[in-house]
């Protein structure tokens, strides 16, 4: 089974496309984030989601709208895409938010997004 | 923000050799997570550390939450060819919000 699935795995697209990434999580996780992993593999937070609420928005363009229509999902557009925005995107989720043995986060396989 | 420092940028061991990676941060977490992440996936959790001072193991790795709350350090003993991979620390103060190291990345000669 897996836990924290997303899709696609993989998306070549063209500069100033609108693409959308889907991710979905089985562990009746309350909170969902997403991540970017540039090409030096340093990874930031971008949205945090606890109860499709939105609690963690951190410097991220507009250009990238996150949305969640259930607790499982949390899927992020992304609008007039950039060269700059090619790097792998990750979600994650974890059971608990602010609680001690809550905080641990569940990965998925990630997205690896080119823009050429 | 806060920023975490972790050394070292990457090792090059031979298997059997001992490792030791750690994180350092000018200010104060309640909470250090280890994570490893291999080619093509996600990083995956492998020690959580909830209490200054702690020592926790999981298998062949052992993490410790320094008493100053500012650092943490990963040893993994007699590495195997499997190891390969970047490691990641992660610190957290406020809820949600995990800030990760830069990565560690390990490479293991058989």
């Amino acid at each position: 089974d897996t836990a924290v699935s997303q899709t696609p795995k993989y998306l070549v697209t063209q500069m100033g496309n609108d693409k959308s990434i889907k991710c979905e999580q089985n562990l009746g996780h309350d909170t969902m984030y997403w991540y970017k992993q540039d090409s030096k593999k340093f990874l930031k937070i971008m949205f945090s989601y606890n109860n499709k609420e939105l609690i963690i928005n951190e410097t991220v363009p507009n250009r990238f709208s996150p949305k969640s229509p259930d607790k499982a999902h949390l899927n992020l557009h992304i609008n007039s895409l950039e060269l700059g925005d090619s790097a792998v995107y990750f979600c994650a989720s974890s059971q608990d938010f602010g609680l001690a043995g809550g905080d641990e986060q569940f990965f998925g396989p990630g997205t690896r997004l080119t823009v050429l | 923000g806060q920023q975490l420092n972790q050394s070292p940028q990457s090792m090059f061991i031979q298997e059997g050799e001992d490792v030791s990676m750690n994180c350092t941060s000018s200010s104060i977490f309640n909470t250090w997570l280890w994570y490893k992440q291999e080619p093509g996936e996600g990083p995956v959790l492998l020690i959580a550390l909830y209490k200054a001072g702690e020592l926790t193991s999981n298998g062949r790795l052992t993490a410790q939450f320094g008493i100053t709350r500012k650092d943490s350090f990963l040893n993994i003993s007699a590495s195997i060819p499997s190891d390969v991979g970047i490691y990641f620390c992660a610190g957290l103060l406020n809820a949600g919000k995990s800030t990760f190291g830069d990565g560690t990345t390990l490479t293991v000669k058989p």
